[in-house]
């Protein structure tokens, strides 16, 4: 079944813990975006990546870093998270920016 | 960047009446996209709609695209209580190239309820 899965679901943590939110998509897709979600603000794009090794900046980048070393997964890293990266997480993948893009599931990130 | 706003911001209809909502734009696109979410979850594409068309259907949902007015709208006929959720328009905006942008930019989404 072709999928984005998204690793954890639901995460409760504390100021400064460095956590990462995995994502994988198995449709060979070579576009993946993080996006965060918050009430009132929409979707907002944290960072993309057209293929392997070339990631990009979105709008809200700030606090996230990520990596692409395999076309399959595109993992989120928060070093040192805040209060403020309380959010709910998607993962999303497309064969090009401009396609259908596929979301996981989210991950509820909660930032004590 | 910019950013599709959708209109209005929540809708409350009968079951079996037609739902009608509204995307703005501030730039000019290569397509626009309508994406429908489910309480929390993940959203799912629903319809793609290129530039230099202005009107494609898909089910019971239909789409006009207007680019001289820089809006979109997304009708779905017949509604049902399975229909309840949140919709976006998704913008990719073109660069001065006529490329993309390499992203996708989603508006803050209307909330629709359907009253069985």
């Amino acid at each position: 079944e072709a999928q984005v899965t998204q690793n954890p679901r639901y995460l409760i943590t504390v100021t400064g813990k460095k956590l990462t939110v995995t994502c994988s998509q198995n449709m060979n897709h070579e576009y993946m975006s993080w996006y965060r979600q918050d009430p009132g603000l929409g979707l907002r794009q944290i960072y993309y990546s057209m293929n392997v090794e070339v990631t990009d900046k979105g709008d809200v980048p700030e606090g996230y870093k990520v990596s692409r070393k395999e076309k399959r997964n595109f993992p989120l890293i928060l070093e040192s998270p805040s209060p403020n990266q309380t959010s709910l997480y998607f993962c999303a993948s497309s064969i090009t920016s401009y396609n259908e893009q596929f979301f996981g599931p989210g991950t509820r990130l909660t930032v004590l | 960047s910019q950013q599709g706003e959708e209109d209005p911001q929540a809708l409350s209809i009968q079951e079996g009446e037609n739902a009608t909502m509204n995307c703005s734009y501030k730039t000019s696109i290569n397509n626009l996209q309508w994406y429908r979410q489910n309480s929390g979850r993940g959203l799912v594409h629903l319809i793609l709609i290129r530039s230099n068309e202005r009107e494609k259907h898909s089910g019971r949902l239909r789409v006009t695209l207007d680019t001289s007015k820089k809006s979109s709208s997304l009708l779905i006929t017949a509604s049902r209580a399975a229909d309840t959720a949140s919709y976006f328009c998704a913008t990719d905006p073109k660069r001065d190239s006529g490329a993309g942008s390499y992203q996708l930019t989603f508006g803050k989404g209307t909330k629709l309820s359907v009253i069985p």
